[in-house]
């Protein structure tokens, strides 16, 4: 099956630092999400974004998907913006079931 | 008015008792699911319903059992708890093939 990476797994950052995580998958896929898992456990989407570049706020995401991965970039780093990315993928022949990676554990330290 | 909503939210219980959790969406979204997220904080799907009808059943034992009344409503049942059914439940809605959205997870543990 798809196999779906992430990296770094944990990022420790000072408050105002700029960021960039990344998803790396093995297949093609149908779509890929980004999603923030915050201290408290809320579930949060980001980004849907198969392809191209997308931009809410502070943070934006670029998936290529020809090569197969995707990044998520967040700039001028908040204390609110600690938590857990994840980047979930629906593969082509699948029936809206994403794979989920292991997750980038970041933290932001005022 | 939330979106996805699940109960309860946290929920301690003896091993050997049946649970429930609940979630319905008003989103008018066809695809529910049911999540799980252990310790190591990975997300593993269990269940999908489009239009009241199962479409993903992954590997959980059969002491997990899904119930979708109508198309709003996709609840969790769990029989013969056991220590290892410890985790973060999550309920989540998508419009099919597009954007997820997540419930605030129920917290349950097995003592």
């Amino acid at each position: 099956g798809i196999q779906v990476e992430q990296s770094p797994p944990d990022l420790i950052l000072q408050e105002g630092a700029n960021s960039t995580l990344r998803c790396n998958f093995s297949d093609s896929v149908n779509n890929l999400q980004w999603f923030h898992q915050n201290p408290w456990g809320q579930l949060i989407n980001l980004f849907y974004i198969p392809s191209g570049t997308k931009q809410n706020g502070r943070l934006s995401a670029t998936t290529v998907a020809t090569e197969r991965y995707s990044l998520l970039y967040i700039s001028s780093s908040q204390t609110t913006d600690s938590g857990v990315y994840f980047c979930a993928v629906e593969p082509r022949d699948s029936n809206y079931q994403l794979i989920w990676g292991a997750g980038t554990k970041l933290i932001i330290k005022p | 008015d939330t979106a996805v909503s699940q109960t309860p939210k946290y929920l301690v219980t003896q091993m050997g008792n049946d649970k429930s959790i609940k979630c319905e969406q008003n989103l008018g979204h066809d695809t529910m699911y049911w999540y799980k997220q252990d310790s190591k904080k990975f997300l593993k799907i269990m269940f999908s319903y489009n239009n009241k009808e199962l479409i993903i059943n992954e590997t959980v034992p059969n002491r997990f059992s899904p119930k979708s009344p109508d198309k709003a409503h996709l609840n969790l049942h769990i029989n013969s708890l056991e220590l290892g059914d410890s985790a973060v439940y999550f309920c989540a809605s998508s419009p099919g093939g597009n954007t997820i959205y997540f419930g605030e997870g129920s917290w349950l543990t097995v003592v």
